[in-house]
């Protein structure tokens, strides 16, 4: 069973760009989560989706977001980059949770590592 | 808010040794704790979960705990191995209807000398 998936693993951007980060999720995977790593703040929760819908929302301004598409690939934008968006993005995803007891256990991919100059 | 605060933030021990790496949580109604390792600039592999009615988890060489009431956990290695050199991540979860919210520990930085 493939991984969860992510690209590009590397981007450098210029402060006022915008950038589109992809993850595909663990075959029949339906939850995907997106976190921000940074050396200073550790890691901290973006936004969750599930069926195409978010259903959780970490304290990001609006220039962070995100959607999934009907194969559960997410998608998360970042408009107007700036220097402190600097970071390694991880996504994570886990078996559904609807409304039954799962374990929720997170699957994390590799990671994008964004630089922004 | 939920903290979690993983103690020590780095820790250097010789090849071979037994060691335990702990961690904490202010809100004790949690529905699971998870144990990750992160390799430089890598993701995070997960090693070992444990469900808020469970005490500990065993994998191999690792051995997970958690005292829910006491809002702690503590992750023991058994002969350590440079191969064990990584920071090591626990992260509790909060379920609240179908929205679940996983925070995260800032990790223990363990080095294995040969």
């Amino acid at each position: 069973k493939a991984g969860v998936t992510q690209t590009p693993r590397y981007l450098i951007k210029t402060r006022g760009q915008q950038v589109t980060l992809s993850c595909s999720p663990i075959s029949g995977h339906r939850s995907v989560s997106w976190y921000q790593q940074t050396p200073g703040q550790g890691l901290q929760f973006l936004f969750e989706y599930f069926s195409e819908t978010q259903r959780n929302k970490g304290n990001f301004p609006g220039r962070f977001s995100g959607r999934q598409f009907s194969n559960s690939r997410s998608e998360m934008n970042v408009s107007t980059l700036e220097l402190g968006d600097s970071a390694l993005y991880l996504c994570a995803s886990s078996l559904p949770g609807t409304g039954q007891r799962t374990f929720y256990e997170q699957y994390f991919g590799p990671g994008t590592r964004l630089t922004v100059t | 808010k939920q903290e979690v605060t993983q103690i020590p933030a780095a820790l250097s021990v010789p090849e071979g040794e037994n060691l335990v790496l702990n961690c904490s949580f202010t809100d004790s109604a949690i529905y699971n704790l998870q144990w990750f390792r992160q390799d430089p600039g890598k993701g995070l592999t997960s090693l070992l979960l444990i469900q808020s009615s469970q005490r500990e988890q065993t994998s191999g060489r690792l051995n997970a705990s958690l005292d829910k009431s006491s809002g702690r956990s503590t992750l023991y290695i058994a002969a350590s191995q440079p191969g064990d050199s990584a920071t090591y991540l626990c992260a509790v979860m909060k379920v609240r209807g179908s929205n679940y919210k996983l925070t995260f520990g800032k990790g223990t930085l363990l080095t294995v000398n040969p």
